[in-house]
């Protein structure tokens, strides 16, 4: 079993409607990560969350909320798509002592 | 700011060949971990290896090695005895671990592909 799983995996949506993209881990890390990524460009952070009640932004926050409501889960949410947010969305998890991050396999969001 | 070059959009090497891939970064720290990953089509993201700065010695994963070189900031990722599962985009990321809250800053990647 994969030790970071994303669902959907694959989403289209209409501009306007709220989405929610769940992480779950069972790697027991305490840090999860949401990113997006764009065609021809590396990955930005959206949100990141050292704990449950520890919630960051990261570079792109805006658009975006998340819930981290347990350990192992992390959810990230569009409160009302816009056709920019179309991306591939990535969950990663990282432990305090290896600072290596691990992901999931990705969600793709189609926004029309 | 830290800044993540890669500057090979795009390679292509035969089966077998060995292949490097650059990447540059700027950072005025003295101590940060970089990373190279791997984005097959499948578009699951693969960590390849891992390279903390303080460590002189490059690090290795069976075909995979780097040559980190911290006073030139560079960063580069070798693999040896291509397969054509290698076919993917590589790209390298940064971490200064402290005072960044553990962000990875992000090249744009390069696109590898292996050709039998």
């Amino acid at each position: 079993d994969a030790d970071v799983t994303q669902t959907p995996r694959n989403r289209i949506t209409k501009t306007g409607k709220r989405i929610m993209l769940e992480c779950s881990q069972t790697k027991g890390h305490d840090r999860m990560y949401w990113y997006r990524q764009d065609p021809g460009l590396g990955l930005r952070l959206i949100y990141y969350s050292f704990d449950v009640k520890d919630i960051n932004k990261g570079e792109i926050s805006d658009g975006y909320s998340v819930s981290r409501q347990a350990q192992a889960k992390f959810s990230l949410s569009l409160e009302s798509a816009i056709p920019n947010q179309t991306a591939l969305y990535f969950c990663a998890t990282s432990d305090l002592r290896r600072e290596t991050q691990y992901f999931g396999p990705g969600t793709r969001l189609l926004v029309l | 700011a830290q800044t993540v070059t890669q500057s090979q959009p795009e390679m292509s090497v035969q089966e077998a060949e060995t292949v490097t891939l650059s990447c540059t970064y700027d950072t005025s720290e003295n101590n940060y971990y970089l990373f190279w990953y791997k984005q097959p089509p499948s578009r699951q993201m693969i960590l390849v290896i891992r390279q903390e700065a303080y460590k002189q010695q490059n690090a290795t994963e069976n075909r995979f090695s780097v040559n980190f070189q911290k006073a030139a900031k560079s960063f580069s990722l070798k693999i040896s005895d291509s397969q054509l599962g290698d076919t993917a985009m590589y790209f390298c990321a940064f971490m200064k671990p402290l005072d960044s809250n553990y962000q990875l800053i992000w090249g744009a990647g390069t696109k590898l592909i292996i050709k039998p």
